[in-house]
């Protein structure tokens, strides 16, 4: 149960687009197209922004689209905005009704 | 609207023991797996315990394996996290989060915050 890995720290400056690596292994990642990540403030709860690898939820602006290859997965931010600096952790599934979080990645807005 | 709130959380001493509870309401409780995540101040989220909807099966992680506990009471719509010999590695908010058919979290509590200090 090893966390996933994350870049500790990415930057962008308003109106680009970033990505956020995870990488896993071939017993969680790259088994199952089940990686979710969550977008969380400072004294808040994690929210959920993308699950299924790719899918959005309801009310998740179509900015944030997430993809996987092999045992990486990857979130990406396009038309960067202020209110997207916050952490950011990806999750898979890792069998036997078990996750695995990353690290956590901080997401600074120049 | 889904609703999850956590309670029970406090400060406790090494050794000591505490039991979180997670009230849901705003959905069909008995039908959705749950599960616990922590955050120690400061880092990561840990995904520490999950519980199927019937409550028959329960998997924990290994930095728990044997002291914690995660059930439930589809009667009343709560979830508890039952912790012994509790150190100081496991101070942490924790959170309770409603999970999907295919191991996401859609919904959070705000979380509760356990301090294991003497």
């Amino acid at each position: 149960q090893s966390a996933l890995t994350q870049p500790a720290s990415v930057s962008g400056s308003p109106g680009q687009a970033i990505t956020i690596s995870c990488t896993g292994t071939s017993s969680d990642v790259g088994s199952y197209n089940l990686v979710s990540w969550y977008q969380q403030y400072p004294g808040k709860a994690p929210k959920l922004m993308i699950y299924e690898g790719s899918k959005r939820p309801s009310g998740v602006s179509n900015r944030f689209s997430g993809s996987k290859s092999g045992n990486t997965a990857s979130l990406t931010i396009s038309g960067l905005q202020a209110e997207d600096e916050a952490d950011y952790y990806c999750c898979s599934y890792a069998g036997s009704h078990t996750v695995v979080f990353g690290a956590g990645t901080k997401l600074t807005v120049l | 609207e889904v609703l999850l709130v956590e309670s029970g959380g406090g400060l406790v001493q090494p050794g000591g023991s505490l039991r979180l509870s997670c009230a849901a309401s705003g959905f069909t409780f008995s039908r959705y797996e749950m599960n616990w995540v922590r955050q120690a101040p400061g880092k990561g989220l840990e995904w520490i315990s999950y519980i199927s909807s019937s409550g028959a099966t329960m998997y924990h992680a290994d930095s728990v394996k044997g002291r914690f506990s995660i059930s439930r009471d589809n009667a009343r719509n709560l979830l508890y996290l039952q912790m012994n010999s509790l150190r100081g590695e496991d101070t942490a908010v924790y959170y309770c989060a409603k999970a999907s058919d295919n191991y996401y979290f859609d919904y959070w509590g705000q979380g509760t915050l356990v301090t294991v200090s003497s």
